[in-house]
C-alpha cells in the first residue's frame, strides 16, 4: 500500500518556540493532505485540510495563525506549531489522499509533541 | 450533518473469543467505509469497503458493508492479546473531503 512518512515521530520543545512537522507521500501524489490532532484516549480531531498549491481550510476553532500549514508540492505538507504552549502538547497525525480522491486515506506515523 | 457511530465504545474479552464491532453511518454522497486499527501510534489501515454484501477478509479479521441499512461490522475471531487496540471506522464520500470518523471501539483482550 501507499506510504506516508511523517517526521519527526516525537519532539520536545520549550514554550514559545515553533515546531515544524513534515508529512510526505512516498509513492503517490497526494493532492490532499489532512492534519489531525489526538488527545489521549480520544478520537482523531481534524484540524485542517490542505490541497496542493492552495491555502489550507481550517476547522472551526483551530487557529490558522498558530498552526501554519503549507502544501507546496504533491508529496509534502508541513504543519508548523508556532509559539507552542504546554496545551499544544498532543499527538499530531497527517493523512494523504491521491489524485482521484477515491483512494484510501493513508496515515503518517504521527508526531508526539511535548511542550515544556 | 455527516456522522459515524461506533458501538460498543469499549469491550473486554478473553483470548480466543470472537468479537463483532459495529459501525453505522449517515454520510452525504457516501462512497466507502474504512476500518483502521490504532495501537499506540497512528491508525493502520485494515479494510476499505465499497460494495454492499461482499466480505473482505484478512487472517482472523473480516468485515462487511450493508449499504441499505447503512452499517458495517468488523469481526475478529480467535482473539489474541495483540488485537487489543482502538478500532476506528470512517466514512468516505465521493468528493475529496475528509473522512468522517467514529469515536472508536477500545478492545481489550485479556489472557
Amino acid at each position: 500500500g501507499a506510504v506516508v512518512s511523517q517526521h519527526p515521530s516525537w519532539v520536545i520543545c520549550k514554550s514559545g518556540t515553533s515546531v515544524k512537522i513534515e508529512c510526505r507521500s512516498l509513492d503517490f501524489q497526494a493532492t490532499t493532505m489532512f492534519w489531525y490532532r489526538q488527545f489521549p484516549k480520544q478520537s482523531l480531531m481534524l484540524m485542517a485540510t490542505s490541497n496542493e498549491g492552495s491555502k489550507a481550510t481550517y476547522e472551526q476553532g483551530v487557529e490558522k495563525d498558530k498552526f501554519l500549514i503549507n502544501h507546496a508540492s504533491l508529496t509534502l505538507s508541513t504543519l508548523t506549531v508556532t509559539s507552542a504552549h504546554p496545551e499544544d502538547s498532543s499527538f499530531y497525525i497527517c493523512s494523504a489522499r491521491g489524485r482521484l480522491g477515491n483512494t484510501e486515506a493513508f496515515f503518517g506515523q504521527g508526531t508526539r509533541l511535548t511542550v515544556v | 450533518e455527516d456522522k459515524v457511530v461506533q458501538s460498543p465504545l469499549s469491550l473486554v474479552v478473553h483470548e480466543g473469543d470472537t468479537v463483532t464491532l459495529n459501525c453505522s453511518y449517515e454520510v452525504t454522497n457516501f462512497r466507502s467505509l474504512l476500518w483502521y486499527k490504532q495501537e499506540k501510534k497512528a491508525p493502520t489501515f485494515l479494510f476499505m469497503l465499497t460494495s454492499s454484501g461482499i466480505e473482505k477478509k484478512s487472517g482472523r479479521l473480516s468485515s462487511i458493508l450493508d449499504k441499505k441499512e447503512l452499517f458495517s461490522i468488523l469481526n475478529i475471531t480467535a482473539t489474541q492479546t495483540g488485537d487489543s487496540a482502538v478500532y476506528l471506522c470512517a466514512a468516505m464520500n465521493s468528493g475529496n473531503t475528509p473522512l468522517v470518523f467514529g469515536k472508536g471501539t477500545r478492545l481489550s483482550v485479556i489472557a
